[in-house]
C-alpha cells in the first residue's frame, strides 16, 4: 500500500463544477503539499499545509492532521484547470524532513 | 527572478548512451532535489545535493547513476549506458534552504531511450 494514496485516480467535470479531490496518508507528515502538473508541463506548487485551510483564488486546501486526511477543492472550475493535481507529503522523520512522497496524482479534465 | 531551469527540456538517447541533465536552481537557493516520474508512476525522490556536498542519495539507483551540485555551475544528473527503463520525466526542485521549506520545481527533463 502506498504511503498516499489519492482519489479519485481521474475526475471529468463540466466548467463551473465544484471539484474536490482527495488525499490520504498513512505516515506522520510535518507538512502536506498540492502540486500541479500540465501535461508535458512542469510541476506548479500549490499549496504547502500543516494544520487548517488555505485558500488561493478558486483553489482550498484542507487538512486534518488526526484523521490524514488533505482535500483540494476547485471552485467554479474551467477548462484550463485541467491538469494532473498530485498530493505529497514532507514526513515527520527529523533530520530528512526535506523528503517528499508522493501520491500518483488525479487526472482533472474540465469540459466547456 | 527566473525559476528553476532545466536542459534540456527532451533528450533522446540510444541504449548504452550516456545522458546528462542540468537544473539550474532559482538565484539564491543552494539546495538541489532530483525526482523521477516513470510512466504511470508518481514521483519519486533521487538526491538531495547542498553546493558540492550530496545529502542524501538514498534513491538513486545504486549503479550507472550519480548526480553532482559543483561550487559554479548546474547541478547534472548523470546516467551512464541508458537502458529503457531509464525513459522516464526527470524534475529538479531547488529551495533556498534546506529542511521543510517550500521546493520550487523546474519542468522537467522528459528522457527517452530507444
Amino acid at each position: 500500500k502506498n504511503e498516499v494514496e489519492q482519489s479519485p485516480q481521474n475526475l471529468t467535470a463540466q466548467e463551473g463544477e465544484f471539484i474536490t479531490i482527495n488525499c490520504s496518508y498513512s505516515v506522520g507528515i510535518s507538512a502536506l503539499h498540492w502540486l500541479q502538473q500540465h501535461p508535458g508541463g512542469g510541476i506548479v506548487s500549490l499549496f504547502m499545509l500543516s494544520s487548517g485551510k488555505k485558500k488561493h483564488g478558486r483553489l482550498i486546501a484542507t487538512i486534518n492532521i488526526q484523521e490524514k486526511h488533505s482535500s483540494l477543492h476547485i471552485t467554479a472550475s474551467h477548462p484550463r484547470d485541467s491538469a494532473v493535481y498530485i498530493c505529497a507529503v514532507r514526513l515527520n522523520s527529523g533530520g530528512s524532513n526535506y523528503k517528499l512522497t508522493f501520491g500518483k496524482g488525479t487526472l482533472l479534465t474540465v469540459n466547456p | 527572478n527566473a525559476g528553476v531551469m532545466q536542459n534540456p527540456r527532451h533528450l533522446v538517447r540510444r541504449r548504452g548512451q550516456e545522458a546528462r541533465l542540468r537544473c539550474s536552481p532559482m538565484k539564491g537557493h543552494s539546495h538541489v532535489y532530483w525526482y523521477r516520474q516513470l510512466p504511470e508512476e508518481g514521483l519519486k525522490f533521487m538526491v538531495y545535493l547542498q553546493k558540492e556536498n550530496i545529502i542524501d542519495e538514498s534513491g538513486m539507483p545504486k549503479e550507472r547513476f550519480s548526480a553532482e551540485f559543483p561550487k559554479e555551475g548546474p547541478s547534472i544528473l548523470r546516467i551512464q549506458q541508458v537502458v529503457r527503463g531509464d525513459s522516464a520525466a526527470y524534475f529538479c526542485a531547488s529551495s533556498p534552504g534546506g529542511g521543510s521549506g517550500t521546493q520550487y520545481f523546474g519542468p522537467g527533463t522528459r528522457l527517452l531511450v530507444l
